[in-house]
C-alpha cells in the first residue's frame, strides 16, 4: 500500500526558498506514474504545483514556474519541492501525491508552511 | 473560461441520495474527471475516476454507496444512503495542456 509523507520547515521567512520532502514508501517511484506538489491555501481550493514523470520529466503550473523545481531521488525513494522567493501568499497546506495523467489517486496526509517573518 | 465549474454548496438528508454536479467547459467537453473527497481538517481522498461515457474506476475502498455518470459536458458523483460521515467537501478535477491538473472550487456538502 502506498503511503507519502511530506516534512519540511513549517515557517519559511518571506523571500526565503520553501523546502519539502515526500518520502514514498509501499511504491517505487520510479515507475510510469507521475508525482507531484499540490497546495491548499487556508479555507481554499486546491492547486497544482508540479509534477515529475518517470523521475525524469517535470510538468509545472505556468503561474509559479519561474519559482518551482521539483525532483527526484530514485535510490531515496523520495520526491522534492523547491519554491523561491516566497510570500505570504504561498501561506498552504502542501500535498504529495501519485498520480496518472488524468489525475492524482494517492495523496499525502500534507503540511502546513507558513510565511511569515 | 473557468475549466470547471461546481456549485459552492449542497445539502440531502441522512438516507437520502444527492447528485453532485461538475461541468466543463466546452473547450473540454469530453474530458474525464476525478472526483475527490475532503473532510474537515483532512488531506484529501480519491475517490473515482469518471470518463465521458460514464464509466469509472473507484478509489481502494470507496462504498458502492458512491457512484458516478456522464450526460455531455456534465460530470455527477451519486452518493446514497447518505451518512453523516459523508459531510465535506467534494472537488472534481481534469486535466488542461498546459497544466496537468486543475481543480473545481468545490461543493460543500451538508448532510441535514
Amino acid at each position: 500500500q502506498v503511503q507519502l509523507q511530506e516534512s519540511g520547515p513549517g515557517l519559511v521567512k518571506p523571500s526565503e526558498t520553501l523546502s519539502l520532502t515526500c518520502a514514498v514508501s509501499g511504491f517505487s517511484i520510479n515507475t510510469v506514474y507521475y508525482w507531484g506538489w499540490i497546495r491548499q491555501p487556508p479555507g481554499k481550493g486546491l492547486e497544482w504545483i508540479g509534477s515529475i514523470y518517470h523521475s525524469r520529466s517535470t510538468y509545472y503550473n505556468p503561474s509559479l514556474e519561474s519559482r518551482v523545481t521539483i525532483s527526484a531521488d530514485t535510490s531515496k525513494n523520495q520526491i522534492y519541492l523547491k519554491l523561491t522567493s516566497v510570500t505570504a501568499t504561498d501561506t498552504a497546506i502542501y500535498y504529495c501525491v501519485r498520480g496518472e495523467v488524468v489525475t492524482p489517486d494517492c495523496w499525502g496526509q500534507g503540511t502546513l508552511v507558513t510565511v511569515s517573518s | 473560461q473557468r475549466v470547471l465549474t461546481q456549485a459552492p454548496s449542497a445539502s440531502a438528508s441522512l438516507g437520502a441520495s444527492v447528485n453532485l454536479t461538475c461541468t466543463l467547459n466546452s473547450g473540454h467537453s469530453d474530458y474525464a474527471v476525478a472526483w475527490h473527497q475532503q473532510h474537515p481538517e483532512k488531506g484529501p481522498r480519491f475517490l473515482m475516476k469518471l470518463n465521458s461515457d460514464g464509466s469509472h474506476r473507484k478509489g481502494d475502498g470507496i462504498p458502492d454507496r458512491f457512484s458516478g455518470s456522464s450526460s455531455g459536458a456534465e460530470r455527477y458523483l451519486t452518493i446514497s444512503s447518505l451518512q453523516s460521515d459523508d459531510e465535506a467537501d467534494y472537488y472534481c478535477q481534469t486535466w488542461h495542456t498546459g497544466i496537468l491538473w486543475v481543480f473545481g472550487g468545490g461543493t460543500k456538502l451538508t448532510v441535514l
